[in-house]
Order: structure tokens, then sequence, then C-alpha cells
């Protein structure tokens, strides 16, 4: 498994800011995932990072929207741009352990709350 | 077209009792993978299994046991002697062959009254 970190662990934006979510692993790992979640609902995934290379974003998310860096093997940002009441969510980080289509384990989530 | 279906939204049981949660999952791909995640109030996501479709033995672990069905492609998930920690809202999903990327269910969420 992995140990995951994300900070911070909420907070409470004011509509038009952009905030920056942190995930730090402590191992290396060469695929991250960043997921939103809003509520009540099911997990969405936004992108997929891996180090060197730009991130992978799934349909209806978009790179100046959820910029995400991935500087090295264990640490990745995730951007909210432009924030608006909608971008109210539980972001979350997860790393896969073990290789291709192995699990992934997710980080404790950042809860995010646009007003 | 790859599916996992949770249909029980939410389930409410008195503490020690025995729940069953279910998933119905859906995909063309003879080698697959099922997985089941916790989610506590405090919102971060907890690993429970991991099965891969060649391996249709049950497991248990401790209080929860998986039943793995190819025959009815299902994945249901029991909990024995159910505790107030049991509640949660729980995940099924499901990732095909080599795509890292998980198909989740809608989620069930488990309340135990004590």
């Amino acid at each position: 498994s992995a140990v995951i970190s994300q900070k911070p662990s909420r907070d409470i934006c004011q509509r038009g800011t952009s905030l920056t979510i942190q995930c730090q692993v402590d191992s290396q790992v060469t695929m991250m995932f960043w997921y939103r979640q809003q509520p009540g609902q099911s997990l969405t995934l936004i992108a997929t990072a891996n180090q060197g290379s730009e991130a992978t974003y799934e349909s209806g998310f978009v790179i100046d929207k959820f910029p995400i860096s991935r500087p090295n093997l264990t640490f990745s940002t995730l951007t909210v741009s432009n924030m608006s009441p909608e971008d109210s969510s539980i972001y979350l980080c997860s790393v896969e352990v073990g290789g291709s289509t192995d699990t992934q384990y997710f980080g404790p989530g950042t809860r995010l709350t646009v007003l | 077209a790859q599916k996992v279906t949770q249909a029980q939204t939410e389930i409410s049981v008195v503490e020690k009792e025995d729940v069953t949660l279910d998933c119905v999952y859906e995909t063309r791909d003879t080698t697959y993978y099922l997985f089941w995640y916790k989610q506590p109030p405090s919102g971060e996501l907890v690993f429970l299994i991991r099965r891969n479709s060649f391996d249709e033995q049950n497991e248990i672990s401790g209080r929860y046991s998986w039943n793995f069905q190819k025959s009815t492609s299902s994945f249901n998930f029991t909990i024995t002697a159910s505790q107030v920690v049991d509640s949660a809202v729980y995940f099924c999903a499901l990732s095909e062959g080599s795509n890292y990327q998980l198909i989740w269910g809608a989620g069930t969420k488990l309340i135990i009254k004590p």
C-alpha cells in the first residue's frame, strides 16, 4: 500500500479565486490520479498525472480549469481555478501501487466549499 | 459497455445484524478486476478488497466477506455482526484488462444504529 497525505484537508473559498491542493506519497509511484466527488455522488476522474508528461484529462475537464503539476514521483498538485459554488466537492488524489491495473489507494481528500 | 450497479442507495440496520451490500457489474472483457472501498464520514476512501476475474473464491476477512459470482456478474459484500463503526458509504468499482481507470458504482450508504 501507500501512505498519502493531502493539503489542505478542507477550505472555504470565495467565488472567482483559485485553490491549489497538494498530494504527497510516501513512496515513488508512476501514476497519480485526481478525482472529484460532488456532494452525495460517486467519484469522477478528473485527470491522470504521470511524472514527466502532461496530465491526461477526462471528458468534461480542461487544463485551464484544473491545472495539474507532477514535478516528481512522490508529489502532485491540482489547482481549482476561478472557482464557483459548483466546484464545491471533495477532491481526492490516488496512486496506483503494484503496477498496471493494481490497486488504487486514496488520500484523505480535500473538502472544498465555494461561497 | 462497462457499468457497475449498486441498487441499494441506503441501508439501515440495528447493530449486530448481518447486512449484505449488492454489486452487479457489466463488462465485455474476460480479464477484469473488482474492488470494494469504504468511505466513512471523514471522507477518505479505504481500500477493502481487490478480486480478479479468474479468482471466484469467496473471501473472508474478520467480519467481512465477499461473494464473487461470475454467473450472475455480482460481487456482493457481507458484514457479519455489524457495528456502529461500519457506518459509511461503500463503493464497488470495476477496472478492465490493462485499463487503469476505475468504473464506480453509485455507492451504498450503510447506517448501523446502536
